[in-house]
């Protein structure tokens, strides 16, 4: 079966720090990759999408960028976080999965919490 | 542009009795595809129910299904004999042709609650 697994599950960062979250996917090829972010109590934000490796489309301009190193591989990072990145990310991804619907399958989200 | 609304912040049920959420969205795209989404307190997202533009007929997916109203945009979510376990926000979303159905856009989000 297709699966998603992203990591780390829950991080406190310093505002000034770096960072980086991982995805990885499972059960699939090519995929298309997402970066979601929700706010508290908010709806899910679209920050890049990727349709291969080295492809990235940024949806909103900001310090947080992301790279696709490998076909099943996606990474969001940042050099300097702000207080404003918090929130809980999620990876997602739309493949050979699901028949012709193109649901997005998604991971199981990493809440980050800038200080 | 795509816009995706939901405007109940909070639903309330009781067990099992039916409940709709509504979602209504705003495109120029003649094709595009409708999804809801569930996501428990946990945060994993979890995908119920699909309607295409062009489908004739609502989808159904077990207790879901949607009530799809092409001339109004709107794209309600009917969940029939609520369950306890189905406490969590819904997310209605759509994704258009002319981006090649590659982005989803979410709405804010309906969180229901449901009490016995």
């Amino acid at each position: 079966s297709q699966t998603i697994h992203q990591w780390p599950a829950t991080l406190v960062q310093p505002v000034g720090s770096p960072l980086s979250l991982e995805c990885t996917v499972e059960g699939t090829s090519n995929p298309n990759l997402y970066w979601y972010r929700q706010a508290a109590g908010r709806g899910l934000q679209l920050l890049f999408y990727s349709v291969g490796i080295g492809q990235i489309s940024s949806e909103v301009p900001q310090n947080l960028s992301a790279s696709r190193p490998q076909d099943r591989q996606f990474i969001l990072s940042s050099k300097k976080l702000l207080l404003s990145d918090s929130g809980f990310y999620l990876c997602a991804g739309r493949g050979q999965w699901g028949g012709s619907t193109g649901e997005l399958f998604f991971g199981e989200g990493s809440r980050l919490t800038v200080l | 542009a795509q816009k995706i609304t939901q405007t109940q912040p909070g639903m309330f049920v009781q067990e099992k009795e039916a409940v709709t959420l509504d979602c209504t969205y705003d495109t120029s795209d003649p094709s595009y595809g409708l999804f809801w989404y569930k996501q428990p307190s946990s945060g994993e997202m979890i995908f119920l129910i699909y309607q295409g533009s062009y489908d004739q007929q609502n989808a159904t997916e077990g207790r879901y299904s949607l009530n799809f109203q092409k001339a109004r945009k709107s794209a309600n979510l009917v969940i029939s004999a609520s369950q306890l376990g189905d406490s969590a926000m819904y997310f209605c979303a759509m994704s258009l042709m002319n981006t090649g159905f590659q982005k989803l856009v979410f709405g804010t989000g309906t969180r229901l609650l449901v009490s016995p």
